[in-house]
């Protein structure tokens, strides 16, 4: 399969503890994002990367949030002290800035609970 | 402000039935819109895009319209099938000062399309 991989699939937290979610883009795009869903709602725009540089962050990435791409591959979005309110998924997608189009392919997500 | 936004919630058809699935947009310095197709416990897989400067697009079974005087966008599905049963999200991508799109998408509530045989 050389869509984009997301782990774990499921993480069930402790209010408090400290959390990291990778993705693994498709192998030939420069572009990842993070995005994040709760039930119900469109996915929501959290934090854009091209290869290894982190150019946008949302006003959504609280200061627990970080998100890091350090040699344009894969990426990791930890978050700290985690709330019940960060309970959802999240999404992370590729695409590739020399396409035809900006497609972004999504990964299955990881779903977060925090209890 | 940024917007995108569904006039249904959800969509009930039978199999064979059309489907339109509309969403309007509030920003009018979009250029790319996209339909997307989320099924339970998946991300979203891509159905159609669209560019500003067209305002039709088809492809299998799919056709997206856009009307950009209206800010309107549509999804209709052909001879609608039980797999197509799911929840369907139009985005928008807005471009940068620069003229090009990085591709910051911008979703829309959803709508839950659901195929009766």
């Amino acid at each position: 399969d050389t869509g984009v991989s997301q782990d774990p699939r499921h993480k069930i937290t402790k209010r408090g503890q400290n959390v990291t979610f990778r993705c693994d883009p498709i192998s030939e795009h420069n572009r990842l994002y993070w995005y994040r869903q709760t039930l119900g709602q469109g996915p929501e725009f959290l934090t854009y990367f091209q290869n290894e540089a982190q150019l946008e962050k949302s006003r959504l990435l609280s200061d627990r949030f970080s998100a890091e791409r350090p040699k344009g591959s894969f990426s990791t979005l930890e978050i700290q002290r985690t709330e019940q309110g960060d309970s959802a998924m999240y999404l992370c997608a590729s695409s590739s800035s020399g396409g035809r189009s900006n497609e972004q392919f999504f990964g299955p997500g990881t779903r977060l609970t925090v209890l | 402000g940024e917007s995108v936004g569904l006039h249904l919630p959800t969509l009930s058809v039978q199999e064979g039935d059309n489907s339109i699935i509309n969403c309007a947009y509030s920003n009018s310095a979009s250029d790319y819109f996209i339909w997307y197709k989320q099924e339970s416990g998946k991300g979203p897989q891509f159905i159609i895009d669209i560019r500003s400067n067209m305002d039709k697009r088809q492809g299998q079974r799919v056709t997206v319209l856009l009307n950009k005087t209206v800010k309107h966008l549509s999804l209709q599905i052909a001879a609608t099938q039980p797999g197509d049963s799911a929840v369907y999200f139009c985005a928008e991508n807005i471009g940068n000062a620069g003229g090009t799109s990085y591709g910051k998408l911008t979703f829309g509530q959803g709508t839950i399309l659901t195929v009766h045989p």
